[in-house]
């Protein structure tokens, strides 16, 4: 069956590092992944979508890479700040029509002043 | 921009009444709207995909005559849990993809229910 695996245990780092999240998928062919930010409480926030032919995106200090090889795609805060601080949640979607992405459970940042 | 809206963003209520969440696309239109539950620490899970005019088209395990959908304009969809349970206590969340839109959903900030 389709699966998607984020990391769920928080991550803890020190203000100004890089942040690094993992999403891993098995028995899928995406056709585009997206990273969603969600704060305790709220909707998710739509971040980024890299499309299946593409290796890396950014934007801001954000940046997403997309490993069809690996089946994994890896997020990245730079000079990260306390109010990067929520769940990060990846997203897979078949594309084709089909815009209906599958979400993973998610990975909490934590970062420290 | 492409804000959602949903109201009420939380609710109290008995058990074996029914409530209503409201879900609107305030600045765009939205062909489509999506219904997500959302248990602590659990990722989001798709109830139903509601087409304005049409009916919902709802996933495996949900029960439609529970989780009535009606989707009546293109800013507008609303969620009715009919006869609420303690076990239908969650985090009730919406999305609308725009009209000619890619993938790119945008979410309401959510509903908080709690059924005693």
């Amino acid at each position: 069956s389709q699966k998607i695996e984020q990391n769920s245990e928080a991550l803890n780092i020190q203000e100004g590092k890089t942040a690094t999240l993992t999403c891993n998928y098995t028995n899928y062919s995406p056709a585009y992944l997206q990273w969603y930010r969600q704060d305790p409480g709220r909707g998710p926030v739509f971040l980024l979508l890299i499309r299946e032919n593409e290796k890396e995106k950014r934007k801001e200090r954000l940046k997403v890479t997309f490993d069809t090889t690996l089946k994994q795609s890896l997020f990245h805060i730079t000079a990260s700040q306390p109010a990067d601080s929520a769940t990060y949640l990846c997203a897979l979607g078949r594309g084709g029509g089909s815009y209906i992405p599958t979400f993973g459970r998610g990975t909490s940042l934590i970062v420290h002043p | 921009g492409a804000v959602v809206s949903q109201h009420p963003s939380w609710v109290i209520c008995k058990s074996g009444t029914s409530v209503k969440i409201e879900c609107r696309s305030l600045d765009f239109q939205a062909t489509t709207m999506f219904w997500y539950r959302q248990f602590p620490k659990q990722s989001l899970m798709l109830m139903a995909t509601s087409n304005e005019g049409s009916k919902a088209t709802y996933e495996q395990g949900v029960e439609k005559d529970k989780f009535l959908i009606n989707h009546a304009s293109l800013t507008l969809s609303t969620l009715t849990v009919t006869s609420a349970h303690p076990e239908d206590s969650s985090f009730y969340i919406c999305s609308a993809k725009k009209r000619g839109g890619v993938e790119t959903q945008y979410f309401g900030p959510g509903t908080r229910l709690l059924v005693l």
